[in-house]
């Protein structure tokens, strides 16, 4: 089985601009969760979705913006790009939401690299 | 503010020695506890985890210690190995989101 995929795996964007993230999560799986990863550092929650809704939203400025579509997978876009976003951006998919018992075990996947010049 | 603490920033161990990785939290709303293996260019993934009704969990040579009193968790690595040399995060959950650690990067030398 396929674990969790995202693309792309890198990428370099220049200040001001915008970007899109794309996740699909392991099949059958209904919750995704973005992490930001500075070098050096633990991942920082950004979004969790569950069943196409926003369930938890973690302290990043309204540039930040994620849906889930019908089939589960999700998008992670970035407008305005500044150098600090410069970052991994993980994507985790669980059963269910975080904070319950199928939902507290998340499987990563292995990242998008990303690049802001 | 970093909700979850973890310490040291970095650690070598011999091969077969004990890695010891800690971390302390603050919120007592935390209430699972989950530990993360990260190689160079990988996404992190789930060693071991715990709840706080449970004072030790153990998987092969990976033990969890928690102490609820003290709200400090511990990871110990047992027989230490080489292919062990990784980063590893402590994390932490109240509801809705994972709180990570700022991670230890364990080297194991031969």
């Amino acid at each position: 089985d396929a674990g969790v995929t995202q693309s792309p795996t890198h990428l370099i964007k220049t200040r001001g601009q915008h970007v899109t993230l794309r996740c699909s999560p392991i099949s059958g799986h209904k919750s995704v969760s973005w992490y930001q990863q500075v070098l050096g550092q633990g991942p920082q929650f950004i979004f969790q979705y569950y069943e196409k809704e926003e369930r938890g939203r973690g302290n990043f400025p309204d540039r930040f913006s994620a849906r889930q579509f019908p089939n589960y997978s999700s998008e992670l876009n970035v407008n305005a790009l500044l150098l600090g976003d410069s970052a991994l951006y993980l994507c985790a998919s669980s059963l269910g939401p975080t904070g319950t018992y199928s939902g507290n075990t998340i499987y990563f996947g292995e990242g998008s690299w990303l690049t802001v010049v | 503010q970093q909700q979850v603490k973890q310490s040291p920033q970095s650690l070598i161990v011999q091969k077969g020695g004990i890695s010891i990785i800690n971390c302390a939290y603050e919120n007592t709303a935390f209430d699972y506890f989950p530990w993360y293996q990260q190689f160079p260019g990988k996404g992190p993934a789930l060693l071991i985890a715990i709840r706080p009704d449970v004072s030790e969990k153990k998987e092969g040579r990976f033990t969890i210690s928690f102490n609820k009193s003290a709200k400090q968790f511990s990871l110990h690595i047992m027989d230490s190995q080489p292919g062990d040399s990784a980063t590893y995060f402590c994390a932490a959950i109240p509801g809705n989101q994972f709180y990570f650690g700022t991670g230890t990067s364990l080297t194991v030398i031969p």
